[in-house]
């Protein structure tokens, strides 16, 4: 059966400071992976998708994640955060979501 | 073009009423797919259905079943209302049902059981 871990429950990183959110999954092929955002009030968001091919994917709002197959992970990661950024963050493998990431950013 | 509808946004029952909730994908998706957000268990997969048939079910009890039309709308209905059953009730289209095409999601149905 597919899982997907989120190992951070909550995050704080200062505005300005680099991310990378973590995400592990459990998968019996080449998987379909998924970053969502989902900011208060809001629905869900795709940030970014892998299917097959380059295993560094660009997503929207400056954020990338890589697929690494060896370690069952696809991490997501931005460079500098910016305030707008505090959301929920959900790694998905086809329609298995993992339990999310709440991202605080401070001043 | 409009992205997916849910209705109603905001619904508040007592235990042991039935509710359906309503989805519209966006134009020409044929897939939609129910989730469950509640903040214990986060994001759970209800159900999917294409072309008026349920393809995929969630560990979910029965109280809990679907429906979709021959315009693709769907809809949800939960029997029997436990306070449990509280949660944001998320809708997601897409065109096909494969799992390489991306997922529109909808605002979400907020159902309270009071």
């Amino acid at each position: 059966a597919q899982s997907v871990t989120q190992p951070d429950i909550h995050i704080t990183v200062s505005e300005g400071a680099s991310l990378e959110l973590r995400c592990n999954y459990s998968y019996g092929a080449t998987p379909y992976l998924f970053w969502y955002v989902q900011s208060p009030g809001q629905g869900l968001q795709l940030l970014l998708k892998y299917f097959s091919g380059d295993t560094l994917v660009q997503g929207i709002k400056g954020f990338e994640a890589e697929f690494k197959r060896s370690q069952s992970s696809f991490n997501l990661r931005k460079p500098s955060v910016h305030w707008s950024d505090a959301a929920e963050y959900f790694c998905a493998v086809e329609v298995t979501f993992g339990t999310g990431t709440k991202l605080q950013v401070i001043p | 073009k409009a992205g997916v509808t849910q209705t109603p946004r905001y619904l508040i029952k007592t235990r042991g009423q039935q509710v359906t909730l309503s989805c519209s994908p966006i134009s020409g998706h044929r897939s939609v797919s129910w989730y469950q957000q509640t903040p214990g268990q986060g994001l759970q997969f209800l159900f999917e259905y294409f072309s008026e048939t349920q393809r995929n079910k969630g560990n979910f009890p029965g109280r809990f079943s679907g429906r979709q039309f021959s315009n693709s709308r769907s809809e949800m209905n939960v029997s029997t209302l436990e306070l449990g059953d509280s949660a944001l009730y998320l809708c997601a289209s897409s065109l096909v049902i494969e799992g390489n095409t991306e997922a529109f999601f909808g605002q979400g149905t907020r159902l309270t059981v009071v």
